[in-house]
């Protein structure tokens, strides 16, 4: 079935860790982007990709890194986890040819830093 | 770049009652309007888009009117159900070219009360 997939769901990690939140589609989509979530609260946009080989910050600074060397996995790094990277990531991708604007979501990493 | 402002952040109705919230946005190149549902601990799902050479969209209980002059766009929903429980985002987009980036408002919180 056609989804966008993100490990782990759940995290719980302490300060000073190296982490990668894995975010995967086989939905055949080109673009691809992460947010930052606080439960309920505003979405904000840390970094998306056109396609392979493309990425660029978002609209909110975080210290995370992105890379994107094939089409359907877009997974996101913390070089060193620190508290205030507590929060939920999303992850969603859009289809540039068809429906290009509508993004479609994957289920959420929820991440506690310690 | 785009801002998107959206009213009100919490919304009380009784079952049965109608929803509305409201949105405006700021750049007027924006043609491309969705609207997502979030419920406790699930993804964003989109739940009905509209784009600026419609005036009204309806899917059942749920309809989207635009109005590009004053640049703002609602959600409104009909005999409401508690399962319509849930935090809604707006978002304004442009269509077309390179970027694909959705803005998004900070999100309403409908409760449905029994």
């Amino acid at each position: 079935e056609a989804d966008i997939y993100q490990t782990p769901r759940y995290l719980v990690i302490g300060t000073g860790k190296k982490i990668t939140l894995e975010c995967s589609q086989t939905m055949g989509h080109d673009k691809m982007y992460w947010y930052q979530q606080d439960p309920g609260m505003e979405l904000h946009l840390i970094h998306y990709s056109y396609g392979v080989n493309s990425t660029e910050k978002g609209d909110l600074s975080s210290e995370s890194t992105v890379s994107r060397i094939r089409t359907e996995h877009f997974p996101l790094t913390l070089e060193s986890a620190r508290p205030s990277h507590t929060s939920q990531y999303l992850c969603a991708s859009s289809d540039l040819l068809t429906r290009k604007e509508t993004q479609y979501f994957g289920p959420g990493t929820r991440l506690l830093v310690l | 770049g785009e801002n998107v402002e959206q009213h009100p952040s919490t919304l009380s109705v009784q079952e049965g009652d109608s929803a509305v919230i409201k949105c405006t946005y700021s750049d007027s190149a924006s043609n491309y309007f969705p609207w997502y549902k979030q419920e406790l601990g699930k993804r964003p799902q989109l739940i009905i888009d509209i784009r600026s050479n419609v005036g009204e969209k309806k899917d059942q209980r749920i309809a989207v009117t635009l109005n590009k002059t004053a640049k703002h766009f609602s959600l409104h929903i009909t005999e409401t159900q508690p399962e319509d429980s849930a935090v809604y985002f707006c978002a304004a987009s442009l269509s077309g070219g390179s970027n694909y980036k959705l803005t998004f408002g900070k999100g309403t919180l409908l409760t449905v009360n029994p």
